[in-house]
C-alpha cells in the first residue's frame, strides 16, 4: 500500500517566519501534488510536479520533487496568516483518476 | 464562475436518519467524487464516478451510496447515519481523457458540506 507521511502533522508560527512541510514515502511516483485547504473550504491546487529534482516556485513558495521522486518538500519563505490552512500533498492511483491524500500538515501563522 | 457547488453546507440530522448531501458543477467535468474528512485530517474517497460509471472504495461503509442522474450532479446518501459519521464531505470533479496511461489532472473540490449527526 502507497502511503505519503507529512511531517510536521502541526506547525503554528509567528508571522514573518520561514517554514518547509515534508512529504516522504517508501514508493516511487510519476507526479505528486500540493494542495492547500484553508477553513472551511475545499482543498486547492497548489502545483504539480513531475520530475525527479524539480523545483516549482509560486510566490513565496518553493516545491521541490526528490531526485528518486519518492519525496516532496514544499517551503513557505516570510509566511503570512493568509497562509494558515491544511497542507496536502497527494500522488494519483487508479490510472490517474484517483487522487491520495498525506496524512497533511495544518499550519497556522499568526501576527 | 465556473465551479462546484455543494449544498447545504451545514447538515444536521438524527441519528438513523437518511440524509442526502448534494452536489453540482458546471465545469461540465466526467468524474465526480465524494471524499470524506474528519477533523485536522486528510479526505478519503468514498467513492467516484467515472461518467456514469460507479467505482466504490473497497473500504467505504456500505452505509453511504451515491446518484450521478447527470453530468453536473451528484448526490451522497448516507442510509443510517451513526455518531462516527459526523465529518466535512467534500465532493470535486476531475475532467479525465481516456486513453491516457497517465494525466496529471486537478481536480476541483467544492467548499463542502459539514454533518453533524446528534
Amino acid at each position: 500500500t502507497q502511503l505519503l507521511e507529512q511531517s510536521p502533522q502541526f506547525l503554528s508560527i509567528q508571522e514573518g517566519e520561514n517554514l518547509t512541510v515534508y512529504c516522504n514515502s517508501s514508493s516511487v511516483f510519476s507526479s505528486l501534488q500540493w494542495y492547500r485547504q484553508e477553513p472551511g473550504e475545499g482543498p486547492v491546487l497548489l502545483v504539480t510536479v513531475v520530475t525527479g529534482g524539480e523545483v516549482k516556485k509560486l510566490k513565496r513558495l518553493t516545491f521541490q520533487f526528490g531526485d528518486a521522486r519518492k519525496d516532496s518538500s514544499l517551503h513557505i519563505t516570510a509566511a503570512q496568516p493568509g497562509d494558515t490552512g491544511l497542507y496536502l500533498c497527494a500522488f494519483f492511483t487508479g490510472g490517474g483518476n484517483k487522487l491520495t491524500f498525506g496524512t497533511g500538515t495544518q499550519l497556522k501563522v499568526e501576527l | 464562475d465556473a465551479m462546484v457547488i455543494q449544498n447545504p453546507r451545514y447538515q444536521v440530522t438524527q441519528f438513523g436518519k437518511p440524509v442526502t448531501l448534494s452536489c453540482s458543477q458546471t465545469l461540465n467535468h466526467n468524474v465526480m467524487y465524494w471524499y470524506q474528512q474528519k477533523s485536522s485530517q486528510a479526505p478519503k474517497l468514498l467513492f467516484h464516478y467515472y461518467d456514469k460509471d460507479f467505482n466504490n472504495e473497497a473500504d467505504t461503509p456500505d452505509n453511504f451510496q451515491s446518484r450521478r442522474p447527470n453530468t453536473s450532479f451528484c448526490f451522497l446518501d448516507i442510509r443510517s447515519p451513526g455518531l462516527g459519521d459526523a465529518a466535512m464531505y467534500l465532493c470535486a470533479t476531475s475532467r479525465v481523457s481516456g486513453g491516457f496511461p497517465f494525466s496529471y489532472n486537478e481536480q476541483f473540490f467544492g467548499p463542502g458540506t459539514r454533518l453533524t449527526v446528534l
